[in-house]
């Protein structure tokens, strides 16, 4: 499953599919892009980070992709499961600035 | 478990209460937050610590008032607020202020107010 850019902010796929989450940023002096899982009732949670000087980073079942040409950074999980429910924020920080700003967010929704 | 401990976890208050939020740390970090965060809404930046001082208030109204006794803990004292109020506040620390994220959060204080 995958959804585009911001404008859909709920994804919803099959136990033991990959999802894909987008997320577009704007600023193009940002250095060091984050994704974070927050769970009902929980605060964010780290999953994965990239600098601008990469353009794939590789976790345990987690990969970040960062396209700096079109300002694009995308999460994938591969074989998603059913705790992986949660909405993913991209959060970006700007060179020069150390405090790193949120984007608006996915809903992923896995069903069983 | 996370490794910033934010207390309470609720917290129901009228409008001329006076309430305090406390978050703890001991992971040796020198740099804490406070966000405010609405519901299906990213976290809005309120305040940051570096190093026990006050380094950033993202225009956040007075009623609204931080504090930082040590390098481990974050109190956000209430006072007077408003039903718009009503939030998840969360708690975050780096290592330091600068360039040392990620930042690790806490699981926040459900507030309301009544």
């Amino acid at each position: 499953g995958e959804n585009v850019g911001l404008h859909l902010p709920t994804l919803s796929v099959q136990e033991g599919d990959n999802s894909i989450i987008n997320c577009a940023y704007s600023n193009s002096a940002s250095d060091y892009f984050i994704w974070y899982k927050q769970e009902s009732g929980k605060g964010p949670q780290f999953i994965i980070d990239i600098r601008s000087n990469m353009d794939k980073r590789q976790g345990q079942r987690v990969t970040v992709l960062l396209n700096k040409t079109v300002k694009h950074l995308s999460l994938q999980i591969a074989a998603t499961q059913p705790g992986d429910s949660a909405v993913y924020f991209c959060a970006e920080k700007a060179g020069g600035s150390y405090i790193p700003t949120f984007g608006r967010g996915t809903s992923l929704i896995v069903h069983p | 478990d996370t490794e910033v401990t934010q207390t309470p976890k609720h917290l129901v208050m009228g409008m001329t209460n006076k309430k305090s939020l406390k978050c703890e740390q001991h992971m040796g970090h020198r740099a804490m937050y406070w966000y405010k965060q609405k519901a299906k809404k990213p976290p809005e930046l309120m305040f940051v610590y570096s190093y026990e001082k006050l380094s950033i208030n993202e225009s956040v109204p007075s009623r609204f008032s931080p504090e930082c006794p040590n390098s481990s803990l974050l109190n956000l004292h209430l006072h007077a607020l408003q039903p718009e109020d009503s939030a998840l506040y969360l708690c975050a620390s780096s290592q330091d202020e600068v360039g040392a994220l990620p930042q690790h959060f806490g699981d926040g204080t459900r507030l309301s107010i009544l």
